[in-house]
C-alpha cells in the first residue's frame, strides 16, 4: 500500500515570496491533516479535511497560509507571502474514518521550508 | 493547554526494555491514550493506543494505571533504530486529530 506521498521535499525562498506543497493521501482516506512543525517542538495541526470540506482550520495563518482540498482526494497548502517564522517542516497526514478503525493517522515524510 | 506530561529525554541501552511515561491527570472518560514515534527526518508513526486496559502489539506493550491519569509504554528490547522522539497524546474517541507535545527524546546506546 502506497503511503502518504509530498512534494517537494525542500525548499528555500526568499521572505515574501510564496510557496506551495502538495499532499496526496492514502487511497481512500476521507480525512487529510497539515501538520507544521518547527525545529524542536511537535507539530502542530494547521487544517483538517474531511474530503473536500474543511473540519478545523483554527490554527491556520488565514493572513498569510491557505490550503484547498479539489475533488476530496490531493491537497495544497499554501504561504503567501512567507516569513522566516514559517521556515518549518510541513507534514501531511491522512486518516480512514470509520467504526472499529484505530483511527491511525498516516504522515507523509514532510516538507522542509527554508525561508531566509 | 498540554493534556500530558513526559520526560524531555532518556537513554536507554541496547538490548534492554525501555520504559516511558506519560503523565495525563486530566485525562476524560472518552479519551485515548494514543502513543506515536518520530525518527529524524521522518513523518510521525502510530505505536499503540490503549483507553482503559493494558494493549500490546509487535512494536510496544502499553500500560495504563487503574485511574487513568498515567501511562506507561515498554520496548521490550530497544535497538539502535528504536532512538527517536516518542509523543503520548490524548485524543477524544471520535476526534482523530492529534495535538502533540515536545514528547520525549529516547536514545538508544549500544
Amino acid at each position: 500500500e502506497a503511503g502518504v506521498a509530498q512534494s517537494p521535499r525542500y525548499k528555500i525562498i526568499e521572505k515574501r515570496q510564496s510557496v506551495a506543497f502538495w499532499c496526496n493521501p492514502i487511497s481512500g482516506h476521507a480525512t487529510l491533516y497539515w501538520y507544521q512543525q518547527i525545529l524542536g517542538q511537535g507539530p502542530k495541526l494547521l487544517i483538517q479535511f474531511q474530503n473536500n470540506g474543511v473540519v478545523d482550520d483554527s490554527q491556520l495563518p488565514k493572513d498569510r497560509f491557505s490550503a484547498e482540498r479539489l475533488k476530496g482526494v490531493d491537497s495544497t497548502l499554501k504561504i503567501q507571502p512567507a516569513k522566516l517564522e514559517d521556515s518549518a517542516v510541513y507534514l501531511c497526514a491522512s486518516s480512514l474514518k470509520a467504526q472499529g478503525n484505530t483511527g491511525e493517522l498516516f504522515f507523509g515524510e514532510g516538507s522542509r521550508l527554508t525561508v531566509l | 493547554d498540554a493534556k500530558t506530561t513526559q520526560p524531555t529525554s532518556m537513554d536507554c541501552a541496547e538490548g534492554r526494555a525501555a520504559n516511558l511515561p506519560c503523565n495525563h491527570s486530566t485525562i476524560s472518560g472518552n479519551e485515548y491514550v494514543y502513543w506515536y514515534r518520530q525518527i529524524h527526518s521522518q513523518g510521525p508513526q502510530y505505536i499503540i493506543h490503549g483507553l482503559k486496559n493494558n494493549e500490546t502489539n509487535e512494536m510496544a506493550s502499553l500500560i495504563i494505571t487503574e485511574d487513568r491519569k498515567s501511562s506507561t509504554l515498554i520496548l521490550p528490547h530497544a535497538t539502535l533504530r528504536d532512538t527517536a522522539v516518542y509523543y503520548c497524546i490524548v485524543r477524544v474517541v471520535n476526534d482523530y486529530k492529534l495535538s502533540f507535545g515536545a514528547g520525549t527524546t529516547v536514545t538508544v546506546r549500544a
